[in-house]
C-alpha cells in the first residue's frame, strides 16, 4: 500500500514571493505521482504529474515540481505566486501496477496555499 | 469537449435514505473511478470501474456500491445514510493512455 504525507497543512505567502508545497510518498512499488489543486467549490484540476523521464515537471500556471526517488519526495514549487493562486493543494500517487486499476489515487492531506497582498 | 459531468451537484438527504449519484465521464474513457472527500481532508478512494467491471474498492461499507453501465456512465449509491456521509463526491475519468486522471466538480451531499 502506498501513503502520501503532505507535510504543511497551511502555507501563507505573499504576492510575488516563491512558495514550495512540501510532499512525501511511501510505496513498496514505483509510482506516478500528480498534484491537483482545488479552488473553493470546485473539484480537482491537475496541475502537473510525473510519470516517468525528467525528475523535473512543469505544469500549468507557472508551476513546477521535482521528483526526489532516494528521498521519495515530490516537492511543487511556484517562482512568484498570484492572488489568484490561493486554493488547496493535493499531492497524490498511483502505482504502476494494476494493469487497468488506473482510477485508484492515493492522496495527502492537502496543503491550503493563501496569498496575501 | 466536455469534461466529466456529475450530478446532482447539491443535495441534502435524512439519516437513514437512499441517495444515488451520477457521474458521465469525458468521451473516449472507459473507466470511472468515485472519491468521498470529508471537509478538511483528502478524497478517498470508494470504486473503479473500467468496462462495466468493478477493478477497485476502497475501505468503505457495504452500504456504498456503484455500477457502470454501457455507455460508461456510473451511478454511486448510498444506503442508509449516516451524519458521517455527508461529504463531496467526485467522480473522475480516465484513459489507458496519458495515465491522467479527470475530475467532476462533485456533488455535495449533506445528510441531516
Amino acid at each position: 500500500a502506498q501513503s502520501v504525507t503532505q507535510l504543511d497543512s497551511q502555507v501563507p505567502v505573499f504576492e510575488e514571493a516563491p512558495v514550495e508545497l512540501r510532499c512525501n510518498y511511501s510505496s513498496s512499488v514505483s509510482v506516478y505521482l500528480f498534484w491537483y489543486v482545488q479552488y473553493p467549490n470546485q473539484g480537482l484540476q491537475l496541475l502537473l504529474k510525473y510519470l516517468s523521464g525528467s525528475t523535473l515537471v512543469k505544469g500549468i500556471n507557472g508551476f513546477e515540481a521535482e521528483f526526489n526517488k532516494s528521498q521519495t519526495s515530490f516537492h511543487l514549487r511556484k517562482p512568484s505566486v498570484h492572488i489568484s493562486d490561493t486554493a488547496e493543494y493535493f499531492c497524490a500517487v498511483r502505482t504502476e501496477a494494476g494493469g487497468t486499476s488506473y482510477g485508484k489515487l492515493t492522496f495527502g492531506q492537502g496543503t491550503i496555499l493563501t496569498v496575501h497582498p | 469537449d466536455a469534461g466529466v459531468t456529475q450530478s446532482p451537484t447539491h443535495l441534502i438527504k435524512t439519516r437513514g435514505q437512499h441517495v444515488t449519484l451520477r457521474c458521465s465521464p469525458i468521451s473516449g474513457h472507459k473507466s470511472v473511478s468515485w472519491y468521498q472527500q470529508v471537509l478538511g481532508q483528502g478524497p478517498q478512494f470508494i470504486f473503479q470501474y473500467y468496462e462495466k467491471e468493478e477493478r477497485g474498492r476502497g475501505n468503505f461499507p457495504d452500504r456504498f456500491s456503484a455500477r457502470q453501465f454501457p455507455n460508461y456512465s456510473s451511478e454511486l449509491n448510498v444506503n442508509a445514510l449516516l451524519l458521517g456521509d455527508s461529504a463531496l463526491y467526485l467522480c473522475a475519468s480516465s484513459s489507458l493512455v496519458g495515465n491522467t486522471i479527470y475530475f467532476g466538480e462533485g456533488s455535495w451531499l449533506t445528510v441531516v
